[in-house]
């Protein structure tokens, strides 16, 4: 059974970074499939983030797409999100999924990580 | 950019009524990449419908989801209690979109 879980500071700054990992088990991320990250601020709907293809191919939505990068560490298993110049409209849940690598789907998520932008 | 809008917005039922969610595409889509999520406060979104019309593993039956042109549709036949809840229509093509729709919840 695939697992997933996200890890990673709950609060950061203003101007800062949020970085975020996504350890997978049960599932190899070398196989053919597409790894991504999706976000809920509180009290709104869900939004994609990017994707992650296993041979290094990235999509990125385009309104974040100036601020974020989404990377895989083979070795580890598991895959990351980098999102800069952080603000408190950042603050989501964060969540990491695998999706399904013909209907497009995310099929397997993680628990999701609660991450607040503030000083 | 493909957007995708949900109809209504909130959906006041009974147990044991059906529901019928809409999702339309700003633009013609492959029904093979269109998928529908029940979410509920604290929980990851559950898959319910991929590829517009097909079941995910120990989704129950009375869920089910169809596709007319640019109009896809999430029917509920016989509301259980478990099943109020937000639902989204979700779209991935690995090259152009990964959005997800604003939602419907379905209320008592």
């Amino acid at each position: 059974q695939v697992q997933l879980q996200e890890s990673g500071p709950g609060l950061v700054k203003p101007s800062e970074t949020l970085a975020l990992t996504c350890a997978v088990s049960g599932y190899s991320i070398t196989y053919d499939y597409n790894w991504g990250w999706i976000r809920q601020p509180p009290g709104k709907g869900l939004e994609g983030i990017g994707t992650i293809h296993h041979s290094g191919n990235t999509y990125y939505n385009r309104s974040l797409s100036s601020r974020v990068s989404i990377s895989l560490d083979t070795s580890k298993n598991q895959f990351s999100l980098k999102l800069n110049s952080v603000t408190a409209a950042d603050t989501a849940v964060y969540y990491c999924a695998r999706l399904d690598r013909y209907w497009g789907s995310p099929d397997f998520w993680g628990q999701g990580i609660l991450v607040t932008v503030s000083s | 950019e493909i957007v995708l809008t949900q109809s209504p917005g909130t959906l006041s039922l009974s147990p044991g009524e059906g529901a019928t969610l809409s999702c339309k595409a700003s633009q013609t889509i492959s029904s093979r990449f269109l998928a529908w999520y029940q979410k509920k406060p604290g929980q990851a979104p559950r898959l319910l419908i991929y590829g517009a019309s097909n079941r995910a593993t120990g989704i129950p039956d009375r869920f089910s989801g169809s596709v007319s042109g640019t109009n896809f549709s999430l029917t509920i036949s016989r509301l259980e209690p478990e099943d109020f809840a937000v639902y989204y229509c979700q779209y991935y093509d690995s090259s152009t979109t990964f959005a997800f729709g604003p939602g419907t919840e379905v209320e008592i």
